[in-house]
C-alpha cells in the first residue's frame, strides 16, 4: 500500500496567489481529512469528507479556504488569496469505512510559505 | 469531545521502558483511546489504540485504567528513534462524526 500520498511537499509562493494542495488518500478508504499544523496552534482539524462529501467543515479558517474531493481517490484544499499567515504544514489523512476503533493515516504533510 | 491531558515534555534513557501517561476523566463509554507520534517533519503515525482492555502490539503497550479516565503508553525498550511528540487523543464518534482532535502531546527525548 502507498500510504497517504500529498503533493507539492514543498511550496513557496507570493501573499495574493492561488496555492493548491493535492491529495490521494489510502485506496478503499472513505474518509479524508485536512489537518493543518503550526508551532502557534498545533495540529487543526480543518474539513473532512466521508464518501467525497464534506461532513464537517468547522474548523475552515475563513472563505479564502475551500476543499473539495470530486472522487475518492483525490481530494484538493485551496486557499485564495493566500496570506503569510497561512503558512504552515498541511496534512491529509484518510481511514477506512465505519468500523468501531478504525484509526487514521496520515501523509507526509504539504510544507507552504507564503512570502 | 472528551479532552485529554498530557505531561509537556518527558525524558528517557535508551534501553529503558517509557512511560507515557494521559488523562482522560470526560471520555464516554463508546470512546477509544488512541496514541500517535510524531517525529520531526513528518505527518503523525499511529501507535495503538484501545477501549477498555489493555492492548499490546509491535510497538507499544497501552494500559487503560478500570475507570478508563486515564492511560498509559508504554514503550518497552526506547531507542533513540522513539523521540518524537506523542499525542493522546479521543474519538469522538458522536451522531456519525468522526473528528480526531489532537492536543499538545508529550515531547518524549529518548536519551543516549
Amino acid at each position: 500500500d502507498a500510504g497517504v500520498i500529498q503533493s507539492p511537499r514543498h511550496e513557496v509562493t507570493e501573499m495574493g496567489q492561488e496555492v493548491t494542495l493535492r491529495c490521494k488518500p489510502i485506496s478503499g478508504h472513505d474518509y479524508l481529512f485536512w489537518y493543518r499544523q503550526t508551532m502557534m496552534r498545533g495540529l487543526e482539524l480543518l474539513i473532512y469528507f466521508n464518501n467525497n462529501v464534506p461532513i464537517d467543515d468547522s474548523g475552515m479558517p475563513e472563505d479564502r479556504f475551500s476543499a473539495k474531493m470530486p472522487n475518492a481517490s483525490f481530494s484538493t484544499l485551496k486557499i485564495q488569496p493566500s496570506e503569510p499567515r497561512d503558512s504552515a504544514v498541511y496534512f491529509c489523512a484518510s481511514r477506512p469505512r465505519d468500523l468501531s476503533g478504525n484509526t487514521i493515516y496520515f501523509g507526509e504533510g504539504s510544507w507552504l510559505t507564503v512570502v | 469531545d472528551a479532552k485529554t491531558t498530557q505531561p509537556t515534555s518527558m525524558d528517557c534513557a535508551e534501553g529503558r521502558a517509557a512511560n507515557l501517561p494521559c488523562n482522560h476523566s470526560t471520555i464516554s463509554g463508546n470512546e477509544y483511546v488512541y496514541w500517535y507520534r510524531q517525529i520531526h517533519s513528518q505527518g503523525p503515525q499511529y501507535i495503538i489504540h484501545g477501549l477498555k482492555n489493555n492492548e499490546t502490539n509491535e510497538m507499544a503497550s497501552l494500559i487503560i485504567t478500570e475507570d478508563r479516565k486515564s492511560s498509559t503508553l508504554i514503550l518497552p525498550h526506547a531507542t533513540l528513534r522513539d523521540t518524537a511528540v506523542y499525542y493522546c487523543i479521543v474519538r469522538a464518534a458522536t451522531s456519525g462524526t468522526y473528528k480526531y482532535i489532537f492536543g499538545t502531546g508529550t515531547r518524549l527525548k529518548v536519551l543516549a
